[in-house]
């Protein structure tokens, strides 16, 4: 079983939409998660961690629930810059090594 | 604002021989990384550096491969001898701290193995 899963999509979205996609995690080692975002063919950037209680970043909200192990990400009023790939990823605690998930790729049309 | 660069940003090369790529991390940051993402798969740890030695090293991380800090500024991948798998995009990332710090990614080396 893959450490971190995702659906790859891709999501189309029509602009002003909301868009919501999860991702599950195996290793309940896993500490902490970030969710990064990827155009195409360029690096990985941090969107936002994700926090126990839940947090928003704008038109962003990330959720997260040890106890099924899943983290979401919200996207509200979707914009069509955010057409990327979205990376949901995890980290154990005390470790550097960034655990990825395969991408959710999420296409915003007008 | 810093950022991380990375040289070249396509290295071609015939198998069998070897490639350093190169990265200088953000100035003031402590910990370095390498990641690589085949085309269409997903981005893969390899190796993380941190007082001038390895802290963590993946299974894909094989002899093949080293790392080193050569001066206070670049960070290398060295792949001795390629293989036709070795075909990516390796990603430099550079860190402030450990756990819980964001990781800096720069903009990517696409090394071809023909």
């Amino acid at each position: 079983r893959k450490e971190v899963e995702q659906d790859p999509g891709p999501f189309n979205v029509p602009e002003g939409a909301t868009v919501a996609f999860n991702c599950t995690y195996s290793n309940s080692a896993s500490q902490s998660f970030f969710w990064y975002r990827q155009d195409c063919r360029k690096e990985p950037k941090l969107l936002m961690s994700v926090y126990s209680s839940g947090n928003e970043d704008g038109r962003f909200t990330a959720q997260l629930n040890r106890a099924s192990q899943y983290i979401s990400l919200l996207i509200r009023d979707s914009k069509l810059s955010d057409s990327a790939t979205y990376l949901c990823v995890a980290i154990k605690a005390a470790g550097n090594k960034l655990t990825f998930g395969g991408g959710t790729r999420v296409l915003v049309k007008p | 604002e810093p950022e991380v660069t990375q040289t070249p940003s396509h290295q071609v090369t015939q198998m069998g021989q070897e490639v350093i790529l190169r990265c200088v991390p953000i100035s003031n940051h402590l910990y370095f990384y390498w990641y690589r993402q085949i085309l269409g798969q997903k981005v893969e740890f390899l190796v993380s550096f941190y007082n001038n030695e390895i802290s963590e090293k993946s299974e894909i991380f094989d002899d093949q491969f080293s790392v080193e800090r050569p001066d206070g500024s670049n960070f290398t991948l060295k792949i001795r001898s390629t293989k036709l798998e070795d075909s990516a995009m390796y990603f430099c990332a550079s860190s402030p701290g450990s756990f819980g710090n964001e990781q800096f990614f720069g903009p990517g080396t696409r090394l071809t193995v023909l």
